[in-house]
């Protein structure tokens, strides 16, 4: 998975608890990003990150947030997490040099269950 | 390659046969495309890709076309193996370097 870990895994947690999802990676590549998925949706951009401390919402942001304080980490935060964000979560990272887009290498997902 | 609901398409070929999987984008301004191929409980792996000032593009046993015109998308998997078995999926850029994915393509490969 082009180095990169995401944890934890899997987690359950119950309605109205806060929630947070990490991405490392080991290639420091500039941009990460993270997605979820759920069947029949492909997946949807949540926010990314185009360098240390500077990140942007995607097409499903609303009750995330994000955080990156350095290269190799990437924060995806739940600060209230309801039914509806039941979904598989994942990163990815992409170098994009000269600043064209390039290709996104994603982890392994995380299985995030709110009850 | 259009999905409705939650039921994704579905492709089923024979071993050693040749697989076409097709994706209609939606932006006629999209400059790059990128196909991806997801096995069940893994994150999706990149295939091949290709940018707006191509039309075709080769890699191992996989092409990919490229119709601007009429804002397709194509992936041609040669002699197909059991192991092609997965979820692929069509990806576009819009903006920057944030991509827009299509819900999916199944592709099931019968022995």
């Amino acid at each position: 998975d082009a180095g990169i870990t995401q944890s934890p895994r899997h987690k359950v947690t119950e309605t109205g608890t806060p929630v947070t999802l990490r991405c490392h990676q080991t290639e420091n590549h500039r941009y990460m990003y993270w997605y979820r998925q759920d069947p029949g949706h492909g997946l949807r951009l949540i926010h990314y990150s185009y360098g240390v401390k500077d990140t942007d919402k995607g097409e499903v942001s609303d009750g995330y947030s994000v955080s990156r304080s350095k290269t190799e980490d990437f924060l995806l935060t739940l600060e209230s997490a309801t039914s509806s964000q039941t979904s598989v979560y994942f990163c990815a990272i992409s170098e994009s040099k000269f600043g064209l887009a390039d290709e996104q290498y994603f982890g392994p997902g995380t299985r995030l269950t709110v009850t | 390659g259009e999905s409705v609901g939650l039921h994704l398409p579905t492709l089923s070929v024979q071993e050693g046969d040749n697989s076409i999987i097709n994706c209609a984008y939606s932006n006629s301004a999209s400059d790059y495309f990128i196909w991806y191929k997801q096995e069940s409980g893994k994150g999706p792996q990149f295939i091949i890709d290709i940018r707006s000032n191509m039309d075709k593009r080769q890699g191992q046993r996989v092409t990919v076309l490229l119709n601007k015109t009429v804002k397709h998308l194509s992936l041609q998997i040669a002699a197909t193996q059991p192991g092609d078995s997965a979820v692929y999926f069509c990806a576009e850029n819009i903006d920057g370097n944030k991509l827009v994915f299509g819900a999916g393509t199944i592709l099931r490969v019968k022995s």
